[in-house]
């Protein structure tokens, strides 16, 4: 049973420059969040998403977009790229609906990002 | 709004040492699920146990052990007799209550831990 996958692990652009990164979550698994973490710093949440639409959006701004497909995978757009961008960016997946209400999010191993 | 502290930025133990990683909470929710996660240098983060603000019950998972207290808002994580494969960035997480499964989670700024041989 595979877990959450990312692509790419990594990636080097240059400020200005839009980029897409894309998960496919857990298997049986249908919410994709999305996670910023910068060096040093806890992951910040940038959004969720299920049936195909964002939920929840944390403090981010609009240059961050994302979407999901109907087989449950998720993208995650950057759009004019800004030194402050290169983190790592984790992909979290969870079902929507669990047993025991809250479920725990299972993480990626992320896209490590990197603006020059 | 939630907020999470880990005051410890690095810590640095010896081998069969036990260590505390300590965890401080804010909320204004009664509802709240706390979480602990490792960080290994592979990235992904690893899930280790989550806590419902109702239980207040310590656990223990073999070498791993979790003190929540409610009356301070910390929700601290213990490591018996530490082994080097301990060695991560160690994460405490709060996630307030919400019409639906809410995956705006608050993470600390982790904890390095280092378990020397």
């Amino acid at each position: 049973d595979a877990g959450v996958t990312q692509s790419p692990t990594h990636l080097i652009k240059t400020r200005g420059q839009q980029v897409t990164l894309r998960c496919s979550p857990k298997s049986g698994h249908d919410t994709v969040s999305w996670y910023q973490q910068a060096l040093g710093q806890g992951p910040q949440f940038i959004f969720q998403y299920y049936e195909e639409e964002e939920r929840q959006r944390g403090n981010f701004p609009d240059r961050f977009s994302g979407h999901q497909f109907p087989n449950y995978s998720s993208e995650l757009n950057v759009n004019a790229l800004l030194l402050g961008d290169s983190a790592l960016y984790l992909c979290a997946s969870s079902p929507m609906w669990g047993a025991q209400g809250f479920e725990k999010l299972f993480f990626g191993s992320g896209t490590q990002l990197s603006v020059l | 709004a939630q907020k999470v502290t880990q005051a410890q930025t690095e810590i640095s133990v010896v081998e069969k040492e036990d260590v505390t990683l300590d965890c401080v909470y804010e909320t204004r929710d009664t509802t709240y699920y706390l979480f602990w996660y490792k960080q290994p240098p592979s990235g992904e983060l690893v899930f280790l146990i989550r806590r419902n603000s109702f239980d207040e019950q310590n656990e223990i998972s073999g070498r791993y052990s979790w003190n929540f207290q409610k009356s301070t808002s910390s929700f601290n994580f213990t490591i018996t007799a530490s082994q080097v494969v301990d060695s991560a960035v160690y994460f405490c997480a709060l996630s307030e209550k919400g019409s639906m499964n809410n995956n705006d989670m608050r993470f600390g700024a982790g904890t390095r831990l280092t378990v020397k041989p």
